[in-house]
């Protein structure tokens, strides 16, 4: 079964820096782009990033542009998302997703890795 | 970027009872293609999302059949027909059309009388 598995999330102080990385099985990884979403604790949903199956030109909603940078290994079937700079306003659990709005069933998330800033 | 704006933000509902809840976007969602994209999410305490229905008004598999959405351009409704406890969480809806960014709405909170 399709399974995305995040890892990397931890304590950083503001303006440090963590890498996270989703972990993909149990479909053709590199036929899809994957997002990344975060959820601030106790808030809504936020999508933050999305990388196309090859990896070309990625995604970033603006408050990450600069900041984040997301990247992917086909042939480890991972995702990164590499923060730097970050801020209080980026504490939240970040989840990778496989998400096509428009077709049946190919909808996925993971369980999601913590990220908190703070000093 | 697109802004979805739901209601209610809160839900009390009584088991057995219907539920509804409203989505609106700042723009019509209506693609090229002529698809609209805008999905429903719920989340249950401690999990992660997981989508209902997708293009409006189309089941995701194992979705019981009292989740119905439907709505047109600018305006949505997702709706429950009769209220089970496991229902309970926060709903969302997103727009997939005019992207990047994918948007969300603020969540409606559903719980039980």
């Amino acid at each position: 079964q399709v399974q995305l598995v995040e890892s990397g999330g931890g304590v950083v102080q503001p303006g440090g820096s963590l890498r996270l990385s989703c972990a993909a099985s149990g479909f053709i990884f590199s036929n899809y782009g994957i997002h990344w979403v975060r959820q601030a604790p106790g808030k809504g949903l936020e999508w933050v990033a999305f990388i196309h199956d090859d990896g070309r030109d990625p995604y970033y909603v603006d408050s990450a542009k600069g900041r984040f940078t997301i990247s992917r290994d086909n042939s480890k079937n991972t995702v990164y998302l590499q923060m730097n700079s970050l801020r209080p306003e980026d504490m939240a659990m970040y989840y990778c997703a496989n998400l096509r709005p428009g077709e049946h069933d190919i909808d996925y998330w993971g369980q999601g890795t913590l990220v908190t800033v703070s000093s | 970027d697109v802004v979805m704006t739901q209601s209610p933000l809160s839900l009390p509902v009584t088991l057995g009872q219907p539920a509804s809840i409203s989505c609106r976007s700042s723009q019509s969602l209506v693609y090229r293609d002529g698809n609209t994209y805008l999905n429903w999410y719920q989340q249950r305490p401690g999990q992660s999302p997981r989508r209902l229905i997708y293009k409006v008004s189309n089941r995701d598999s194992g979705v019981p059949d009292r989740f119905s959405g439907s709505g047109s351009g600018t305006d949505f409704t997702l709706k429950i027909s009769r209220v089970e406890a496991e229902d309970v969480g926060v709903y969302y809806c997103m727009q997939g059309t005019h992207w990047p960014p994918y948007t969300f709405g603020q969540g409606t909170k559903l719980e039980i009388k």
